[in-house]
């Protein structure tokens, strides 16, 4: 089985503008979360979305931003990029079966980096 | 707030040797997972403990969830080059959905 898989890998911007990140979970998988890594900040939680639907969100400025599709593909959205949201930008996906906790499985990142 | 510490932060030592890190919060979690990650690539799940006091090994790893489920130590025995990387603790709250506290790391080199 496939997994979690990102694109793109690498990806350099300037100041201002926007960019926008993918993610393909792992087949059967409903549950798509992102964060951001930092080396000062570790690993923040952005958002969660489950059948289309953010349903958990971290404590980022509205300048992040993301979506889910109907197959479970999400995208994310930074707007007005600083240099501040250089990083490495990961995705996890789960099953997201109810009552039993759902282990969460990573993608290889996306680093963005912001001159 | 609820938070994941870890310790040590950094931990550099000869292969062969043991060593043990530490997680530890104030909070009840009902599972707590432990991630390995290289430079440059996702973390990579190793294992997942739920029931307090639980013992789980995983070869020269060996994971113990605390009785009170609030902490969490992995011992690694004999450790190898191929053990260097950040490992990271995540608790796990259950809510309507999965609430997951990631840990900053403890970054792991083994000197050949």
């Amino acid at each position: 089985k496939a997994g979690v898989t990102q694109t793109p890998r690498y990806l350099i911007k300037t100041r201002g503008q926007q960019v926008t990140l993918s993610c393909s979970p792992i087949s059967g998988h409903r549950s798509v979360s992102w964060y951001q890594q930092t080396p000062g900040q570790g690993l923040q939680f952005l958002f969660e979305y489950f059948s289309e639907t953010q349903r958990n969100k971290g404590n980022f400025p509205g300048r992040f931003s993301g979506r889910q599709f109907s197959n479970s593909r999400s995208e994310m959205n930074v707007s007005t990029l600083e240099l501040g949201d250089s990083a490495l930008y990961l995705c996890a996906s789960s099953l997201a079966r109810s009552g039993v906790y759902n282990e969460q499985f990573f993608g290889p990142g996306t680093r963005l980096t912001v001159l | 707030t609820q938070l994941l510490e870890q310790s040590p932060q950094f931990l550099s030592i000869q292969e062969g040797e043991n060593l043990t890190v530490y997680c530890n919060s104030s909070s009840v979690f009902s599972s707590l997972q432990w991630y390995r990650q290289e430079p440059g690539e996702g973390p990579v799940l190793l294992v997942t403990v739920v029931t307090g006091g639980e013992v789980k090994k995983l070869k020269r790893l060996t994971f113990q969830f605390g009785d009170a489920r609030k902490d969490s130590s992995l011992h690694i025995t004999a450790a190898q080059p191929g053990d260097t990387g950040l490992y990271l603790c995540a608790g796990a709250i259950k809510t309507s959905y999965d609430k997951v506290i990631f840990g900053p790391g403890t970054s792991l080199s083994v000197i050949p």
